[in-house]
């Protein structure tokens, strides 16, 4: 059964250091989203993605974080300058279609900023 | 503001009994809504959908059930398996399935 792929599993960083998570969606989907979950709290929506290029975006987006599709495969976010409050499991996300279906969601990146 | 909410933490139910979990949101803009189940360190699942054109879906053990006048959902699951046990979110949509909105979850345990 396809999966969404995240690497890595966990991340442990300096604050005010860069890091990138690592998706690898569905093959065949045209979708792409980033979520967190910080540590007991619900799971909250950073980023959705399509046609290379930012759909939507929360609050949350700022300045500190970029996405991007490098290549036919791997979409990546990107957190330039880490802060303490970033420390959250990261979920990837995708679907096929623009409207209904569901999200397929990978098993996560968390990371852990000191 | 949470525009998602679960208002049970946690549940208990027996083995082989009914386990309901509730939503309730406050967007009535939200027209498309998805059930997840999440175990520890991995990430959602999915289970099952509806649209606000239905008020009821329903997919082997799982049915959805949709209150649109009363902005509320639940989702029942017929038996109850241990393998159940997990963290149940709730998460709704407007324009038919483009961001999610997630509700806070609920943990369900069920005993055997």
């Amino acid at each position: 059964e396809p999966e969404v792929t995240q690497t890595p599993s966990h991340q442990v960083t300096q604050m005010g250091q860069e890091v990138i998570l690592r998706c690898v969606p569905i093959s065949n989907h045209l979708y792409f989203y980033w979520y967190r979950q910080i540590l007991g709290q619900k799971v909250e929506f950073l980023v959705s993605f399509y046609n290379n290029e930012i759909s939507e975006k929360s609050e949350i987006f700022d300045d500190q974080f970029s996405v991007e599709r490098p290549d036919g495969s791997n979409f990546t976010l990107k957190i330039r300058s880490t802060k303490l409050e970033d420390s959250a499991m990261y979920f990837c996300a995708s679907k096929n279609s623009v409207n209904t279906g569901e999200l397929f969601f990978g098993e996560g990146s968390r990371l852990t900023v000191l | 503001d949470q525009q998602v909410k679960q208002n049970s933490p946690s549940l208990s139910v027996q083995e082989g009994r009914i386990s309901i979990l509730n939503c309730d949101y406050t967007n009535s803009m939200f027209d498309y809504f998805l059930w997840y189940k999440k175990y520890p360190a991995e990430g959602p699942t999915f289970l099952i959908s509806i649209s606000s054109i239905k008020d009821k879906n329903e997919d082997g053990r799982f049915t959805v059930f949709l209150n649109k006048s009363a902005k509320h959902l639940s989702l029942h699951i017929v038996p109850s398996q241990p393998g159940d046990s997990a963290v149940y979110f709730c998460a709704a949509s407007s324009n038919y399935g483009q961001n999610f909105v997630f509700g806070p979850g609920t943990r369900l345990s069920v005993l055997p």
